[in-house]
């Protein structure tokens, strides 16, 4: 069964960049084109902020940015802030399938 | 206001069954899927399964067979049966309007407890 594979945690300072990936285990993954990224903060709703590798829904700030090469997948976010301090978690659709795959989830801490 | 509204927390015996609510409210129910994820205490989110607009389900392997989702068009609800419960399904439910790959309005979430 494939799954998607993320960091447990990653972590970076005010102003910085950081990237998160998503590793697809089936050798299928590479040929997905609907990856999509959720950021959770505990105790709230979770949010979409990339579809389709590399697309912001309307009101996402543009310091998040998402890509793919082959099987990994990636959120950037740029301009690191406090309130990026969240979880977050790759999922991944392919087209004439009948399933949706979260990834494992990623705990960003920003010092 | 645009929103998925998702009921009050319940509470189940193991082996019992639970169906969950999910209100569309001042957008077009019918024209999206609606997704269901949950969340067990300190775990990430799960898929469990998508309605279409024309009320086809896919659900995912790990909960085939105790799973079933339905709508009601004439209220704008969503609903989530979960069968067979055990103290692993304790967790927040979430039901998410969006698209076949994507979630793009989550609701509030319901927690479900199962303890004897």
């Amino acid at each position: 069964q494939s799954a998607l594979t993320q960091p447990a945690s990653v972590s970076g300072s005010p102003g910085q960049s950081i990237t998160i990936s998503c590793i697809g285990t089936s050798s299928e993954f590479a040929n997905y084109v609907y990856v999509s990224w959720y950021q959770h903060h505990p105790g709230k709703v979770p949010k979409l902020i990339i579809y389709e590798v590399d697309h912001r829904p309307s009101g996402v700030s543009n310091r998040f940015s998402g890509s793919k090469s082959g099987s990994r997948a990636s959120l950037t976010i740029s301009g690191l802030r406090t309130e990026d301090e969240a979880y977050y978690y790759c999922t991944s659709y392919r087209g004439g399938s009948t399933y949706v795959l979260f990834g494992g989830g990623t705990k960003l801490t920003v010092l | 206001q645009v929103q998925m509204v998702q009921s009050g927390a319940e509470v189940r015996k193991p082996g019992a069954s639970v169906k969950l609510p999910c209100e569309a409210s001042e957008f077009s129910f019918s024209k999206y899927y609606i997704h269901w994820v949950r969340q067990a205490p300190g775990q990430g989110l799960e898929w469990m399964g998508v309605i279409n607009p024309a009320g086809a389900t896919n659900y995912a392997q790990t909960f085939q067979g105790r799973i079933t989702l339905t709508t009601d068009t004439s209220t704008s609800t969503a609903y989530m049966e979960l069968r067979s419960l055990r103290s692993e399904d304790t967790a927040i439910y979430y039901c998410a309007r969006g698209f076949l790959d994507r979630m793009d309005l989550w609701g509030n979430g319901t927690t479900v407890t199962v303890s004897s």
